[in-house]
């Protein structure tokens, strides 16, 4: 089965320091989502990307993150300096947007605790 | 004001019984579409069920239907035959907003159930 694929699966790091997320998408899907997860807030959108190029990233911290897709195989979400707040899962997802019927594939995410 | 909106943080429910989870949410659009996922303690997002705002029938996928009310704004989850693999968080989601070749694509997630499911 096709898989979106997110590493690393967990990230230590201490405040300050420059944390990189990567997935990589299901081969041929056209879109890709960044989703951070937290207990309080949920499931919060924070980017995404229509054939490479990104169409809403409002859900981001501007100051400290960042979000690209340097190929069709390849996106990462950068935060740089991390903080504390930024403790999370990261969940990437990929998906080929239809007008209806769209299905999205979730990654397994990227368990982040920033000490 | 929320889009989504579940109200049972959590729910209990014996095997082999059906169970329906609540999921209820607000839009202006006329075009949308509701999504359910299930994420079990191993972390990762499996989708479930899509329906569509236009679709006239409820939409099933196995053991999994949809009730879609739209006059009211719900679309519950049932889930009938219980298993103890279907212990998992649960979450409604809705696309909304016209699809302009996918301009506007965006998944907002209520904040979920935890259904346990009992032996």
């Amino acid at each position: 089965d096709a898989r979106v694929t997110q590493t690393p699966r967990h990230k230590v790091t201490e405040m300050g320091q420059e944390v990189t997320m990567r997935c990589q998408p299901i081969l041929g899907h056209n879109t890709v989502f960044w989703y951070r997860q937290t207990m309080m807030q949920g499931l919060e959108l924070l980017a995404y990307f229509r054939n490479r190029a990104p169409l809403d990233d409002s859900g981001m911290p501007k100051d400290r993150f960042s979000a690209e897709m340097p190929d069709a195989t390849l996106a990462t979400l950068k935060i740089q300096p991390s903080e504390p707040r930024d403790s999370a899962v990261y969940f990437c997802a990929s998906g080929l947007v239809y007008p209806t019927n769209e299905k999205l594939f979730f990654g397994s995410g990227t368990q982040l605790s920033v000490l | 004001a929320q889009k989504i909106t579940q109200t049972q943080p959590g729910m209990f429910v014996q095997e082999k019984e059906a169970v329906t989870l609540d999921c209820t949410y607000d839009t202006s659009d006329q075009s949308y579409g509701l999504f359910w996922y299930k994420q079990p303690s191993s972390g990762e997002m499996i989708f479930l069920i899509y329906q569509g705002s236009y679709d006239e029938q409820n939409a099933t996928e196995g053991r999994y239907s949809l009730n879609f009310q739209k006059a009211r704004k719900s679309a519950n989850l049932v889930i009938s035959a219980s298993q103890l693999g279907d212990s998992a968080m649960y979450f409604c989601a809705m696309r909304e907003a016209r699809v302009l070749r996918g301009s506007n694509y965006k998944l907002t997630f209520g904040k979920g159930t935890l259904l346990t499911v009992n032996p």
